[in-house]
């Protein structure tokens, strides 16, 4: 019955790997968001997509690509993983832009 | 610079005290949220107060939003030892693109 969830809740890996994060909310919401939340705890938003649109792509490198297949997911792949990238990977949802958001358990990205 | 700045960045008080933290911005806003964050866990939406109210109640919670000082307050009255987390205001820019900016938190600890 979790609302917005992720997997894999860990994700420990090599540098230059490629890894994906996935994202489901069961709460029929038309926005999608994720973001990243570094080791001082501060939260930035990356993207989101409205209705499989996407609506922000903050200033975040190429190597991170967001893929929403329909309204209910969002996923994030991410290309070369360098060790800056090591962070807590939270998905969010909302009905308006904006508004009250949900939040995902978070994936907790480890680069070696 | 950040839109979002809480104060303290840490408060740590006694079971049954009323905990305060603040929150200050740059910019004009449409809203102004509070979240709270349990350690590794997700934000969990406390509040949303919009630019045109000056107080909200939920339950033990209490925030005030003083727009002419960009300011907002979090009050919580009658603290709980499971009341312990971080505390972080986000705020949605007037004119922006309808984002959520956090600030960095509060991290508040209630020692029974």
């Amino acid at each position: 019955d979790t609302a917005v969830s992720q997997t894999p809740k860990y994700l420990v890996t090599q540098m230059g790997n490629d890894k994906s994060i996935k994202c489901e909310q069961n709460l029929g919401h038309d926005t999608m968001y994720w973001y990243k939340q570094d080791s001082k705890k501060f939260l930035k938003i990356m993207f989101s997509y409205n209705n499989k649109e996407l609506i922000i792509n903050e200033t975040v490198p190429n190597r991170f690509s967001p893929k929403s297949p329909d309204k209910a997911h969002l996923n994030l792949h991410i290309n070369s993983l360098e060790l800056g990238d090591s962070a807590v990977y939270f998905c969010a949802s909302s009905q308006n832009r904006a508004e009250t958001q949900y939040f995902g358990p978070g994936t907790r990205l480890l680069v070696l | 610079s950040q839109q979002g700045e809480e104060d303290p960045q840490a408060l740590s008080i006694q079971e049954g005290e009323n905990a305060t933290m603040n929150c200050s911005y740059k910019t004009s806003i449409n809203n102004l949220q509070w979240y709270r964050q349990n350690s590794g866990r997700g934000l969990v939406h406390l509040i949303l107060i919009r630019s045109n109210e000056r107080e909200k109640h939920s339950g033990r919670l209490r925030v005030t939003l003083d727009t002419s000082k960009k300011s907002s307050s979090l009050l919580i009255t009658a603290s709980r030892a499971a009341d312990t987390a971080s505390y972080f205001c986000a705020t949605e820019l007037r004119g922006g693109s309808e984002k959520l900016v956090f600030g960095k938190g509060t991290k508040l600890t209630v020692n029974p």
